[in-house]
């Protein structure tokens, strides 16, 4: 089975805009979560959706905020880009209600502000 | 934050030799996965261990687990180019309490010298 998509794969802003990233997860996973990948910080937790309900949120501001749609599909936003906002972000969808499960993870969009 | 700490952060080896990495982590968890990274691509999945366990082997990999010490080790054995990548450990407890998706460490990348 096709495995979680994430589009675009590569995607450059300017300060300020906004953007907004899609992951189509596996097909029957209703868990997804989405992570900020930068060289200085890691891998960060930036929120979990289950069933279009956002259920975890990590230590993000507002202006990173996300949804699902009924197909289990997620998109996350983020407004008012700024520069540290330069990363990998990657999406993983999971089978199971529980997060204590293996995470299948797409190949990212690699964002880049200007 | 961080909870997973993989040590050592670099390794390098021959072709065929054993890689050993290691990861700490703060809180009670409820399992630990190690997870693969090839050059800034998606996450893959390897192994994943529960708390209640103390080995686990899958294919070429051994990974070992000890929560008095709150540690764990990924062991891969006969080890060849295809290998080169970063690994991660992540755990699903949270330094503050509470599920809050994957808490990943820095990174061990690890070189496989032809």
């Amino acid at each position: 089975k096709a495995g979680v998509t994430q589009t675009p794969r590569y995607l450059i802003k300017t300060r300020g805009q906004q953007v907004t990233l899609s992951c189509s997860p596996i097909s029957g996973h209703r868990s997804v979560s989405w992570y900020q990948q930068t060289p200085g910080q890691g891998l960060q937790f930036l929120f979990e959706y289950f069933s279009e309900t956002q259920r975890n949120k990590g230590n993000f501001p507002g202006r990173f905020s996300g949804r699902q749609f009924s197909n289990s599909r997620s998109e996350m936003n983020v407004s008012t880009l700024e520069l540290g906002d330069s990363a990998l972000y990657l999406c993983a969808s999971s089978g199971l209600i529980s997060m204590n499960t293996e995470a299948f993870f797409g190949q990212g969009t690699r964002l880049t502000v200007v | 934050s961080q909870q997973g700490e993989e040590d050592p952060q670099a390794l390098s080896i021959q072709e065929g030799e054993n890689a050993t990495m290691n990861c700490s982590y703060k809180t009670s968890i409820n399992n630990l996965q190690w997870y693969r990274q090839n050059s800034g691509r998606g996450l893959v999945h390897l192994i994943l261990i529960r708390s209640n366990e103390r080995e686990k082997h899958s294919g070429r990999l051994r990974v070992t687990l000890d929560t008095s010490k709150k540690s764990s080790s990924l062991l891969i054995t006969a080890s060849r180019a295809a290998d080169t990548a970063s690994y991660f450990c992540a755990t699903d407890g949270h330094p503050g309490g509470g599920a809050d998706g994957l808490t990943f460490g820095k990174g061990t990348h690890l070189i496989i010298q032809p």
